[in-house]
């Protein structure tokens, strides 16, 4: 079984630019989340989306962060514009059907803002 | 508000030996608690859990206790060996929260051979 796949893997931009991020859950997953890890800390949850719906996306800083999940299947994370803050690691995680099941995480992509 | 503590950065055990990774919580309605492994450059994954109503689940090599009046949990593993050697998550789910898991920090295990 294919897990869950991210890409890029590694991005580096200069601040005030955009960037965005893939995401291609396990296949049949309806739930998928976005966390953001920051060096040093544990993943903190961006947004949750059940198949195309929004969740929870409570903790996502709207000013400047969307993510979209249009056919319930793969999603995109942008920033835009981005500051030196949001350097991270953005996870992926996608589960059966939420609530009670196991995540599973993607390798995940390390950007980098200078 | 740091609602998921590893106050333990680190942890060097040698092989063979007890490994004891600790998490501390701050909320009564956490329902679920779970152990994620992380390697470097992979996404976590999962390792084991329980239920708030339990006190005590294995799986193998690896225990996880919890003390619902302490508001702490525990990942034993027995015995540790070098490719135990990762960082461990301890998060935590609110009831009724759609599976929204809370992250503690991590704590990086070294096994040494």
């Amino acid at each position: 079984e294919a897990g869950v796949a991210q890409s890029p893997r590694y991005k580096i931009i200069e601040k005030r630019q955009s960037v965005a991020f893939w995401c291609n859950p396990i296949s049949g997953h309806a739930t998928l989340y976005w966390y953001q890890q920051i060096l040093g800390q544990g993943p903190k949850l961006l947004i949750q989306f059940q198949n195309n719906g929004v969740v929870d996306d409570s903790q996502l800083p709207k000013d400047r962060f969307s993510a979209e999940r249009l056919k319930g299947v793969d999603s995109t994370l942008k920033i835009q514009p981005a500051k030196l803050e949001d350097s991270a690691v953005y996870l992926c995680a996608s589960g059966i059907s939420g609530d009670t099941d196991t995540q599973y995480f993607g390798p995940g992509t390390r950007l980098t803002v200078l | 508000d740091q609602q998921v503590k590893q106050n333990s950065p680190s942890l060097s055990v040698q092989e063979g030996r007890i490994s004891i990774l600790n998490c501390d919580y701050t909320n009564s309605m956490f329902d679920y608690f779970l152990w994620y492994k992380k390697y470097p450059a992979e996404g976590p994954t999962f390792l084991i859990s329980i239920s708030s109503i339990k006190d005590k689940n294995e799986d193998g090599r690896f225990t996880v206790f919890l003390n619902k009046s302490a508001k702490h949990l525990s990942l034993h593993i027995v015995p540790s060996q070098p490719g135990d050697s990762a960082v461990y998550f301890c998060a935590a789910r609110l009831d009724n929260q759609g599976g929204k898991l809370i992250f503690g920090q991590g704590t990086e295990l070294s096994v040494k051979p």
